[in-house]
């Protein structure tokens, strides 16, 4: 069964770090680009980062030089370190593969997410 | 960055009806749209992708369809568990961005 398994959410203060990680299984990982999404309570889907299979990565500009998104395919697990939060990133954070191999594919398994709520 | 623009932002329809949900990009995208059903304290569910491709275990009331810059996802008979919320994606460019999402609700 092709699984992705969010963890590493929780309560973090304003200013600091949290690490997000997913775990994935039943499919070749390591070919496979991967993102997260992410969803503050209420509101719509807000794409964050995506990491090719050879490591590539790409950023939604409210994260970048905030957050960096890493794998490690010989645990078929893909990070997401996240850094100086601020409530607005307080939020369900979803994994996500992507659907093919091509650049342009859209997100076809997701993970159950994980919330992070950034609060003093 | 891609606007994606989704309308209308909410809708009241009965069992059986036929739905249609539009989402229009600020730029062209090609048909690089997907559509994702997100229900209540769930994850997103890929419906449909490259505009008009049926996922894979999706029923298929479900189509995709582009005229020109509109792209509209059709269900032919709603059923009760298609009560949700709808989202359009663009993977043209980067960064990716979504619609605001449509509400589905039971009239």
């Amino acid at each position: 069964e092709v699984q992705l398994v969010e963890s590493g959410g929780g309560l973090v203060q304003p200013g600091g770090s949290q690490r997000l990680s997913c775990a994935a299984s039943g499919f070749t990982f390591s070919i496979y680009a991967m993102g997260w999404v992410r969803q503050a309570p209420g509101k719509g889907l807000d794409y964050v980062a995506a990491i090719s299979g050879a490591g590539g990565t790409k950023y939604a500009d409210s994260v970048k030089g905030r957050f960096t998104i890493f794998r490690d395919n010989s645990k078929n697990t893909v990070y997401l370190q996240m850094n100086s939060l601020t409530a607005e990133d307080t939020a369900v954070y979803y994994c996500a593969k992507v659907r093919g191999r091509g650049g342009h594919d859209a997100f076809d398994i997701w993970g159950q997410g994980t919330m992070v709520t950034v609060s003093s | 960055d891609i606007q994606m623009t989704q309308s209308p932002s909410s809708l009241s329809a009965s069992v059986g009806d036929r739905v249609t949900i539009t989402c229009r990009a600020s730029q062209s995208i090609s048909t690089y749209l997907n559509w994702y059903q997100q229900k209540p304290g769930k994850a997103p569910n890929l419906l449909i992708y490259t505009a008009s491709s049926l996922q894979s275990g999706v029923p298929s009331r479900f189509s995709g369809s582009v005229s020109g810059a509109d792209f509209t996802l059709t269900i032919s008979s709603l059923q009760p568990e298609d009560f949700a919320t709808y989202y359009c994606q663009q993977t043209y460019s980067s960064p990716i961005t979504f619609g605001q999402g449509t509400r589905l609700e039971i009239k």
